[in-house]
């Protein structure tokens, strides 16, 4: 069970969109619609942004917006705010009750 | 409002045993509804899935960890909790209990996070 892989720091300036890949395998992200996605200010819970692939909690803003192709999930920030400066992860079920994380993607707003 | 507190030592000794507990306030624990598990984050590293348990028991491991982990249940204190045995300092992590709802297979609730320190 190895870790999701994610680019370690994207950034964009206010106003633009992003996009945040989530690359795994054919026995977790490929294999299940089950990728959710986690926002992360340093010393804060971690937040619940999307989850099965597309799907938005209630109260989550409608920039955020997730995506699957095969074995890569991508998550797509529109209308880039300074809040939205954090550290986002990827997640996909991986069969069996596991759970598979990426290593996380540092947003900059420039 | 559900809120999910871990409390436990800060500091541990390698080849000790960490222990932690995760007291859920503001909704039940023994609802039918959701898996509660644990989640740690290494310095530097991401975010790494321990296990999880159902309010009846039953509880699932990360293979990596499993031969180290047990997460058990008390569901009259409203607690769930870790115990991870012959620590290193590999161990060394912010760890956050949280909540899975059946229905979305996500983590939708999280503690604040405690850090453990593995030194002697």
């Amino acid at each position: 069970q190895s870790a999701l892989t994610q680019p370690a720091s994207v950034s964009g300036s206010p106003g633009q969109s992003i996009t945040i890949s989530c690359t795994g395998t054919s026995s977790d992200v490929g294999n299940y619609n089950l990728v959710s996605w986690y926002q992360h200010h340093p010393g804060k819970a971690p937040k619940l942004l999307v989850y099965e692939v597309t799907k938005r909690p209630s109260g989550v803003s409608n920039r955020f917006s997730g995506s699957k192709s095969g074995n890569t999930a991508s998550l797509t920030i529109s209308g880039l705010q300074a809040e939205d400066e954090a550290d986002y992860y990827c997640c996909s079920y991986a069969g069996s009750s596991t759970w598979v994380f990426g290593g996380g993607t540092q947003l900059t707003v420039l | 409002q559900l809120q999910l507190q871990e409390s436990g030592p800060g500091l541990v000794k390698p080849s000790e045993t960490l222990s932690l507990t995760c007291t859920v306030s503001g909704g039940s624990i023994s609802s039918s509804s959701y898996y509660w598990g644990w989640i740690r984050q290494s310095p530097g590293k991401g975010l790494e899935c321990i296990g999880t348990i159902y309010y009846s028991g039953n509880p699932y491991y990360n293979p990596s960890l499993k031969s180290r982990v047990t997460i058990s249940i008390d569901t009259s204190k409203s607690q769930f909790s870790l115990k991870l045995t012959s620590v290193t300092a590999a161990d060394t992590a912010v760890y956050y209990c949280t909540r899975y709802p059946t229905a979305i297979v996500a983590f939708d609730m999280w503690g604040q996070g405690t850090m453990v320190i593995v030194s002697s």
